[in-house]
C-alpha cells in the first residue's frame, strides 16, 4: 500500500535532548512538509521540500532541522533550542509543490519531559 | 499576509442534523480553497477543493462553494453520521505554501 510511514507515534525525552522523527513516504512524490499541531492553533508549517537536496523554512524552523538525502525521506530534528518542542508533529507529501493535495502520515506525539 | 478563519467548537449535533461549518479567508488574488478532516488518532485527508471563484467541491455528502464577494468557503452537509465525527479543517493555497484554519471539531450524537 502507498502511503506515508512516521515514526515513532510516541516520543518522550528529556530537556535540551535532541530527538528525530522520520517521515518515509513511497508516493513517489516531489514535494514533503512537516507541520506542527498545537490545540486550538492548527497546523503551522515547520519546514518543506520541494525537491531531493532541497528545502526551505516554514512559518515556525526556529529550533527544527531537516535533510532531504533521499526522495522518500524527510526526517526532523527538534534540537534543544526549540523552546516549547511538545506537539503532535505531522508529515505531509504531495506530487509537487503547485498542489494543494497533500497526504498525511499518522503523526508523532513528542512529549518533552 | 494569508490567513484562514473557522469558527470555534466543538460543534455538536444528532445524527441527521444538518451541518454547517463556517470559514472565512483573508488573501490577495484568488487563492485555491480545500477542507481537510481528520479523524481521530490520523493524520488528515483531503475532503474537497475548489480553485475558483463560484465553485462548488464536495465529496461524501459535503460541500463547499467558493465565495469570492464574501470571501468564505462554508462546509455542508444535509444528513450527518456518528461516523463524521472528526476535526475538520479549511485551508487557503497561495504560491506553493498552504495556510490551515484552527480546525473545528464536530462530535456527532446517536
Amino acid at each position: 500500500d502507498g502511503g506515508i510511514t512516521q515514526s515513532p507515534k510516541y516520543l518522550f525525552r528529556k530537556e535540551g535532548q535532541n530527538v528525530t522523527l522520520s517521515c518515509e513516504q513511497n508516493l513517489n512524490h516531489d514535494a514533503m512538509y512537516w507541520y506542527r499541531q498545537d490545540p486550538g492553533q492548527g497546523l503551522r508549517l515547520i519546514y518543506y521540500s520541494q525537491i531531493v537536496n532541497d528545502f526551505q523554512k516554514g512559518d515556525i524552523a526556529e529550533g527544527y532541522s531537516v535533510s532531504r538525502e533521499k526522495k522518500e525521506s524527510f526526517p526532523l530534528t527538534v534540537t534543544s533550542a526549540q523552546k516549547n518542542p511538545t506537539a503532535f508533529y505531522l508529515c505531509a507529501s504531495s506530487v509537487d509543490s503547485d498542489t494543494g493535495e497533500l497526504f498525511f502520515g499518522e503523526g508523532s506525539r513528542l512529549t518533552v519531559l | 499576509g494569508n490567513s484562514v478563519t473557522q469558527m470555534e467548537g466543538p460543534v455538536t449535533l444528532s445524527e441527521e442534523a444538518f451541518l454547517t461549518i463556517n470559514c472565512t479567508y483573508t488573501a490577495t488574488g484568488y487563492p485555491s480553497l480545500f477542507w481537510y478532516v481528520q479523524y481521530p488518532g490520523e493524520g488528515l485527508q483531503l475532503l474537497l477543493k475548489a480553485t475558483k471563484a463560484d465553485d462548488k467541491g464536495s465529496n461524501k455528502g459535503f460541500e463547499a462553494t467558493y465565495r469570492k464577494e464574501t470571501t468564505s468557503f462554508h462546509l455542508e452537509k444535509g444528513s450527518v453520521q456518528v461516523s463524521d465525527s472528526a476535526v475538520y479543517f479549511c485551508a487557503l493555497k497561495k504560491g506553493n505554501k498552504l495556510v490551515f484554519g484552527a480546525g473545528t471539531i464536530l462530535r456527532v450524537k446517536s
